[in-house]
């Protein structure tokens, strides 16, 4: 079935130090989403990229989505401890006319104070 | 401003009980949808719903129904509890696909111990 590979599954960094997680399909992709989810917490939708090799940004973090649609990465400069969390991307469902997502594993962010 | 509801928050089940569990969303969203979470697994769908009167197997339906007698409600029912749905589900709700895809939003989750 249709597959997303997210790495890595898990980071831990220094507060002040930057963090990427990336997201791999095998077949090209409409759009990504990203969700964020906090201990203990809900996921929360981050962005959506639809674009080949758009590049969005919200403050701290900046998201890109590959030139052939097929991977897709979040950067986050600068980690605060409010970053804390899993950050999933989510892909559309091949039979995607229903708004059906496959999300992946998710990487979870330490960050050291 | 309430979003996605969810009730129970957290429930503990002996095997081979039932329960129904409720999502409950003031958003006006046509699409429903009921996901699990088990540790190193992301988010699984389980059921899906386009809406009211319609209900679809998502990726994982074995064990479980769901109804949708009313837009704004999603039920979701396992009707003799085992040990692997121990989980944590979530809900979520959203805006019928235009092209792109719409944003999920969430509920806070039920926490399912199954013993």
């Amino acid at each position: 079935g249709q597959q997303v590979m997210q790495i890595p599954q898990y980071q831990h960094v220094q507060e002040g130090e930057d963090f990427t997680t990336y997201c791999n399909s095998s077949t090209t992709l409409s759009n990504i989403q990203w969700y964020k989810q906090r201990p203990g917490g809900h996921p929360v939708f981050l962005i959506q990229l639809v674009k080949s090799g758009e590049v969005k940004k919200q403050k701290r973090l900046t998201f890109q989505f590959g030139e052939a649609k097929k991977n897709s990465s979040l950067h986050i400069t600068a980690t605060q401890t409010t970053d804390v969390g899993t950050y999933f991307c989510a892909v559309r469902h091949y039979g995607g006319a229903t708004n059906k997502l496959i999300f992946g594993t998710g990487t979870l962010l330490a960050v050291q104070p | 401003n309430a979003g996605v509801t969810q009730t129970p928050k957290f429930r503990v089940l002996k095997t081979g009980q039932s329960m129904t569990l409720l999502c409950a969303q003031d958003m006006n969203h046509e699409y429903m949808y009921w996901y699990r979470q088990d540790p190193g697994m992301g988010l699984r769908l389980i059921h899906y719903s386009v809406g009211e009167g319609t209900t679809a197997k998502g990726e994982v339906p074995d064990g479980y129904n769901v109804s949708r007698l009313k837009k704004q409600n999603f039920l979701l029912g396992l009707e003799s509890a085992a040990p692997s749905q121990t989980s944590v589900y979530f809900c979520a709700s959203s805006y019928p696909t235009t092209g792109g895809n719409q944003p999920q939003h969430f509920g806070d989750g039920t926490r399912l111990s199954i013993l």
